[in-house]
């Protein structure tokens, strides 16, 4: 068990359907880091968090959105869902963005699938 | 724009076998590289590098970075079917990733007994 805690573990739903995935960091990590990994394009970097302010996008779509709770855990959610959206989706945390070089602990991951 | 190109993308060995997996990188004020194992979920931690030409070593697994010329090597010798993952390497800068990590797409290991 890494501390970083990912729900649901699977989730399968419709195209057009909106989903949640939520992630709880590793105890003491401030900083909150959402990753999309797909056959093809490897881990991919969506947002980052730090103690509830968004401090980096990535190559997120307009269809997904984040946030960061006072309680530190953060949410992923995803609107009118399309086939290419399944993949998994990873969750890591990290002490403080400038820690973030050190690396990150990531959770066991959200397999999305879209059908 | 900051990239990792790992190479090869596959690799398949026999138990026993020495391996050399191959990372190159782009990367706005240099940090720091990592490499991790993904065997079924979640990454893990391997090692991280931030100097030229110090090797760091963990068991089997081995690792040493060329800043002059940007990349990095993971070796791996006596290989087990344990080591049968995907092998990733990630760069981290001070400025345009932001201090994020950036991955490249991984190498996929498949050791047969």
């Amino acid at each position: 068990d890494s501390g970083v805690t990912q729900t649901p573990k699977h989730l399968i739903t419709a195209t057009g359907q909106r989903v949640t995935l939520r992630c709880s960091p590793r105890s003491g990590d401030l900083s909150v880091y959402w990753y999309q990994q797909s056959l093809d394009q490897g881990l991919q970097f969506l947002i980052q968090y730090y103690n509830g302010e968004e401090r980096a996008k990535g190559n997120i779509l307009e269809r997904f959105s984040a946030q960061q709770f006072p309680d530190l855990h953060s949410e992923l959610n995803l609107s009118s869902l399309e086939l290419g959206d399944s993949a998994l989706y990873f969750c890591a945390s990290s002490v403080a963005t400038w820690t973030a070089g050190y690396g990150y602990t990531f959770g066991s991951g959200t397999r999305l699938t879209v059908v | 724009e900051d990239k990792v190109v790992q190479s090869p993308l596959s690799l398949v060995v026999h138990e026993g076998d020495t391996v050399t997996l191959n990372c190159s990188y782009e990367v706005t004020n240099f940090r720091s590289l990592l490499w991790y194992k993904q065997e079924k979920k979640a990454p893990t931690f391997l090692f991280m590098l931030t100097s030229s030409g110090i090797e760091k070593k963990s068991g089997r697994l081995s690792s040493i970075l060329d800043k002059k010329e940007l990349f990095s090597i993971l070796n791996i010798t006596a290989t087990q079917t344990g080591d049968s993952a995907v092998y990733l390497c990630a760069v981290s800068g001070y400025g345009g990733s932001q201090g994020n990590l950036i991955f490249g797409k991984g190498t996929k290991l498949s050791v047969k007994p």
